[in-house]
């Protein structure tokens, strides 16, 4: 059971380049979150995915759009990179339940550094 | 506006010491509280959760919380620590959005070092 897999698991990019992180659950959950986590801040919500078909964004969604591909999968692509978005990148999963406190499952995380 | 504070960036223990990590919430409603460790360079893994019912609640590798609305306090604790939890602990809040799923919200996390 793979649970949240993500790729690459390593980046590297030049300032201005383009590149998409990809994410995919196995757990048939309906909600897909992307995050960013850097030193003393957290993780900061990117955009997140309610169900297949709706994407909305967080509280940190400049620079970045999100594609819900299927109900498996949830991209996330930096059109033009700045040094800025050099960070640890994390993809999360959820089963939502109004009556249930459901908790989310992490991927292993992308580390993209951009230069 | 919900929000998670841990009010100790870092804390150190001697292994077999007991152990207490803090977390203060904001929130209107019964929340749904969280409690995640992350190990280095891997993803964050569920401790405990708690919504409703015995304030007191177990998680894995022997980690408890109490949650105390009148303190809107949810400590994670371990009577006694191994080596092994040395690692980044995260309190986190889960909201219902109207766009029908959760928002968490997480603190700025704890690091905990362990001596031999």
């Amino acid at each position: 059971n793979a649970g949240v897999t993500q790729t690459p698991k390593f980046q590297v990019l030049k300032t201005g380049q383009s590149m998409t992180l990809q994410c995919a659950q196995d757990m048939n959950h309906n909600s897909m979150y992307w995050y960013r986590q850097d030193p003393g801040m957290g993780l900061r919500l990117i955009y997140y995915s309610a169900s297949e078909g709706t994407t909305d964004k967080g509280e940190v969604p400049n620079g970045y759009n999100v594609s819900r591909l299927n109900k498996r999968e949830f991209s996330l692509r930096l059109e033009s990179a700045a040094p800025s978005q050099t960070s640890v990148y994390f993809c999360a999963s959820t089963e939502f339940r109004v009556r249930g406190n459901q908790p989310q499952h992490f991927g292993d995380g992308t580390r993209l550094s951009i230069l | 506006a919900q929000s998670v504070t841990q009010p100790d960036i870092h804390i150190t223990v001697s292994e077999g010491a007991s152990l207490e990590l803090r977390c203060n919430y904001s929130y209107g409603a019964t929340p749904y509280l969280f409690w995640y460790v992350q190990s280095p360079g891997q993803g964050l893994q569920l401790l405990l959760k708690y919504f409703s019912g015995d304030t007191l609640v177990q998680g894995i590798k022997g980690f408890e919380a109490e949650f105390k609305r009148s303190q809107s306090s949810f400590n994670l604790r371990k009577p006694s620590v191994h080596w092994s939890d040395a690692a980044e602990y995260f309190c986190a809040v889960a909201n219902i959005l109207t766009s029908g799923t959760y928002k968490y919200i997480f603190g700025t996390g704890t690091r905990l070092k362990v001596l031999a």
